[in-house]
């Protein structure tokens, strides 16, 4: 079965600097979607890369999909207390035609000020 | 536009209960997904729905079940509760199932917790 390893686990940066997590697959990727939770609630839907060397960036976010590599980035620039939360990594699985995710196990990110 | 609801928020039974949660998707999504989320496990899919008819179901016992209406939404039911059973149930809905190409919004989740 398809695993998705994320790294950093958690990750405490100072407001202002800049940080990169990382989800790599055990199996081909065919699409990755990047989620934030805050502890206990709902995913919040930040990005869908569809493509091998797609990039998309929404505000200070920005994920890359490098195919080649089994392998997603995010990278958050100039972070702010509003990025703090668990950042969550998910690939369609081909063995249910795509309608279901696998996901990492989540990296925590703590702002301080 | 509303996102995915889903109800109740907080759940607390006792062993060998049985409960139903409920999902309503974004108003034009068809297709309705439950995961459930814990500390030890993270998120693990449960079952996905479209057009009423289930299309793919995760590794859980039968006493996990589910179902959909024809207005999309949907409710999944676990029957004789058991401490492990205590997670957060995240619903997920889309468009269309087969999600290389269509986004996938989740709702807030019902936490369980079994006593």
């Amino acid at each position: 079965s398809q695993e998705l390893e994320q790294s950093p686990q958690s990750l405490i940066v100072q407001e202002g600097k800049n940080l990169t997590i990382n989800c790599t697959s055990s199996k081909t990727l065919y699409g990755l979607y990047w989620y934030k939770q805050k502890y206990g609630e709902g995913l919040i839907f930040l990005m869908m890369l569809q493509k091998g060397g797609e990039e998309k960036s929404h505000e200070k976010i920005t994920a890359k999909l490098d195919e080649k590599k089994q392998q997603s980035s995010l990278h958050i620039t100039a972070s702010q207390p509003s990025h703090a939360g668990i950042y969550l990594c998910g690939a369609p699985k081909a063995d249910s035609g795509y309608s279901t995710l696998t996901f990492g196990k989540g990296t925590m990110l703590l702002v301080s000020p | 536009k509303a996102g995915v609801t889903q109800t109740p928020r907080y759940l607390i039974k006792t062993r060998g209960q049985q409960v139903t949660l409920s999902c309503s998707p974004i108003s034009g999504h068809r297709s309705v997904s439950w995961y459930q989320q814990t500390p030890g496990q993270g998120l693990q899919f449960l079952f996905e729905y479209f057009s009423e008819t289930q299309r793919n179901k995760g590794n859980f016992p039968g006493r996990f079940s589910g179902r959909q209406f024809s207005n999309s939404r949907s409710e999944m039911n676990v029957s004789t509760l058991e401490l492990g059973d205590s997670a957060l149930y995240l619903c997920a809905s889309s468009i269309l199932p087969g999600r290389m190409n269509t986004e996938a919004f989740f709702g807030q989740g019902t936490r369980l917790t079994v006593v």
